[in-house]
């Protein structure tokens, strides 16, 4: 069964750094891609970005300059950190993964969500 | 970045009547579109990707269409169980991106 859960603080103070850990089980890390998508509170949704099967990464344009996505592939976790974070940061911020479907990789469709990392920038 | 303009912003409906959510694509995603349901505290859920395929366990009465850059989904005879918000998302270009979501109610 494929399952995904996020885990971190609930509360970072302004400018400090956001580090959340996404912690996967029912596939590999090196066979499927997981992406970072966060939700402000009663807003939409915004994807993060990506660590791809093959361990490359792509960012979200207007945040890359803060951020950062690796893994550990022998432990199952993607990692997800993120610094300078002001107010406007505070969010749900969830995992997901690419759907795979007949042999296929349809890449940047989430098939698998985590329950979500409730975040709150505030000091 | 590709806008995806998603309408109606809400929606109120009775059961077993059809509804249609359209999303339109600022240039073309060339079918790299996929909608979810999100139910209030939840996660997003897969509903349909590559525009109309309908994801696994998915019921019938959801089904997605595409003309050009307008995307549609529709819910045939509404059951109470899909009240909640529907996403679209492109995942043809960087940086991925979602509509404004609709919020469906139930009369």
């Amino acid at each position: 069964q494929v399952q995904l859960k996020e885990s971190g603080p609930g509360l970072v103070q302004p400018s400090q750094t956001l580090s959340l850990t996404c912690t996967v089980s029912g596939f590999s890390l090196t066979s499927n891609s997981v992406h970072w998508v966060r939700q402000p509170p009663g807003k939409g949704l915004e994807w993060v970005g990506a660590i791809w099967s093959g361990g490359s990464t792509d960012y979200n344009s207007a945040l890359k300059s803060r951020l950062s996505i690796s893994r550990d592939t022998s432990k199952s976790q993607v990692f997800l950190k993120m610094n300078s974070l002001q107010t406007e940061d505070t969010a749900i911020y969830f995992c997901t993964r690419d759907h795979y479907y007949d042999g296929t990789y349809y890449y940047g469709v989430m098939d698998a969500w985590g329950q979500g990392a409730s975040v709150t920038v505030s000091s | 970045d590709i806008q995806m303009t998603q309408s109606p912003a809400s929606l109120s409906a009775s059961l077993g009547e059809t509804v249609s959510i359209e999303c339109l694509a600022s240039e073309d995603i060339y079918s790299n579109l996929a909608w979810y349901q999100q139910k209030p505290g939840k996660s997003p859920q897969l509903l349909i990707y590559y525009a109309s395929s309908l994801q696994d366990g998915v019921p019938s009465r959801f089904s997605g269409s595409e003309s050009g850059t307008q995307y549609s989904l529709e819910i045939n005879s509404l059951q109470p169980e899909d009240e909640g918000d529907y996403f679209c998302q492109q995942s043809y270009k960087f940086p991925y991106t979602f509509g404004a979501g609709t919020k469906l109610e139930l009369k």
